[in-house]
């Protein structure tokens, strides 16, 4: 099946910051989201980027859907923004999505 | 508001004893599927329904029930729980037209339910 591959596995920023997280996937896409699990568990709908550029207020995704990457931008980071970010993808041939590895982010103020 | 609600939120419970997990959603969504999160094993999936009356094995259906009678609602059922379902449980829907019956679009989580069986 597909493989789905997050960097860094761990980041911790202080407020104010801005990061880069990185999702690498091995096979061609159909879907591509990317979600926010807080530290209550709930997962939360950041992007449905199965290609290009989308903004939402301090996050940015894009999708190189030919060179198989996703990138997550956040800028000026807030300690809300702490948990564990998600990227999943649907290939085709498959009915679920696959959830990536993750990358866990500590803001501290 | 365009939601998935879960319920209940929070269960503890013993061996053996049946249980359900409600999920509802108010999108008119036809595919719709549930999800375990388990530390180091990541998301996986259980069931998965792409309409009213038609469901179908995720990859780790063991242990699980689904019905979808309908549209709105997919309960997941453990006829008999034991304490390697101990898990957080997450309920997806996604609209079903195009691929796969829906699962290549943008699919919304509900805020998923802690089960502890003991």
């Amino acid at each position: 099946g597909i493989q789905v591959e997050q960097s860094p596995p761990d980041l911790i920023l202080q407020e104010g910051a801005n990061s880069t997280l990185r999702c690498n996937f091995s096979d061609s896409v159909n879907n591509l989201q990317w979600f926010h699990q807080n530290p209550w568990g709930q997962l939360i709908n950041l992007f449905y980027i199965p290609s290009g550029t989308k903004q939402n207020g301090r996050l940015s995704a894009t999708t190189v859907a030919t060179e198989r990457y996703s990138l997550l931008y956040i800028s000026s980071s807030q300690t809300t923004d702490s948990g564990v970010y998600f990227c999943a993808v649907v290939d085709f041939g498959n009915e679920k999505l696959t959830f990536g590895t993750g990358t866990r982010l500590t803001i501290i103020p | 508001e365009a939601q998935v609600t879960q319920n209940p939120r929070y269960l503890i419970t013993v061996t053996g004893k049946k249980l359900t997990v409600t999920c509802s959603q108010n999108m008119n969504h036809e595919y719709m599927s549930w999800y375990r999160q388990d530390p180091g094993l990541g998301l996986r999936q259980i069931y998965y329904s792409m309409n009213v009356e038609v469901t179908d094995k995720g990859d780790v259906p063991e242990g699980y029930k689904v019905s979808r009678k309908e549209k709105r609602n997919f309960p997941l059922i453990l006829e008999s729980p034991s304490p390697n379902q101990t898990s957080l449980y997450f309920c997806a829907s996604s609209r079903g037209q195009g691929w796969r019956g829906g699962v290549g679009y943008e699919q919304y989580f509900g805020p998923g339910t802690r089960l502890t069986v003991t």
